[in-house]
């Protein structure tokens, strides 16, 4: 299984800063396939990274990620409030597909 | 549009099983080449993937679930469907069913339903 971890647990920045969001992972992943969510309460997540880098369709450009192997990172540019919200990694190219314990970014 | 809608008891005793239906609408369940998955949420924490079912019938559980889980495919009623065997108080949680992709994660999820393992 493929254990990942996500830091930190918490970011506490105000509108308009930026977010960065790493996850680890304790294997490689193949093929980047890593997906990123933001989950806001009472609401099922919403996907907004795929295979790594790719922003599902909708999600603003504000919104970018990036790495391989081990080592991931979803970076927000400029944090609108509606941004505020927890985030989880997952990764799907092992069974079970697991995911991070999560990031709560919240306002300053 | 497809949509995903859980459904079933809010309150299980423990040691009872636990079952839970997915409603899928707008769409086959038939079609494509997809997974039917089950994902699970205790109250604030985080996501747990409980295990899948393809389109062919074909599945796969979280280990974590230790084989109390059981996933299946109701074509006809364009349903699927979960079954956890011995539930205690640690599988109360919010319980999400969701589409995934072969190579890809989940895109399209229900809106959760709420058990809670209680007597």
């Amino acid at each position: 299984e493929i254990v990942l971890t996500q830091s930190p647990g918490t970011l506490s920045l105000s509108p308009g800063e930026r977010a960065t969001l790493s996850c680890g992972a304790s294997l490689s992943v193949g093929s980047s396939y890593l997906a990123w969510y933001q989950q806001k309460p009472g609401l099922a997540p919403r996907l907004l990274i795929y295979d790594g880098s790719k922003r599902a369709v909708g999600i603003p450009d504000r919104f970018s990620a990036s790495g391989s192997g081990t080592d991931f990172t979803l970076t927000i540019t400029r944090l609108e409030p509606e941004d505020f919200a927890v985030y989880y990694c997952q990764q799907y190219s092992n069974s079970p597909r697991t995911f991070g314990q999560g990031t709560k970014v919240e306002i300053k | 549009q497809l949509q995903l809608q859980e459904s079933g008891p809010g309150l299980v005793k423990p040691s009872q099983t636990l079952s839970l239906t997915c409603t899928v609408s707008g769409g086959s369940i038939r079609s494509g080449s997809f997974y039917w998955s089950w994902i699970r949420q205790p109250a604030g924490k985080g996501l747990e993937w409980i295990g899948r079912i393809y389109t062919s019938g074909s599945t796969d559980y979280n280990p974590s679930l230790r084989s109390r889980g059981t996933i299946s495919l109701d074509t006809s009623k364009n349903q699927f469907s979960l079954n956890l065997r011995s539930v205690t108080a640690a599988d109360t949680a919010v319980y999400y069913c969701v589409r995934e992709g072969v190579a890809a994660p989940a895109l399209i999820w229900g809106q959760g339903t709420m058990v809670t393992v209680s007597s």
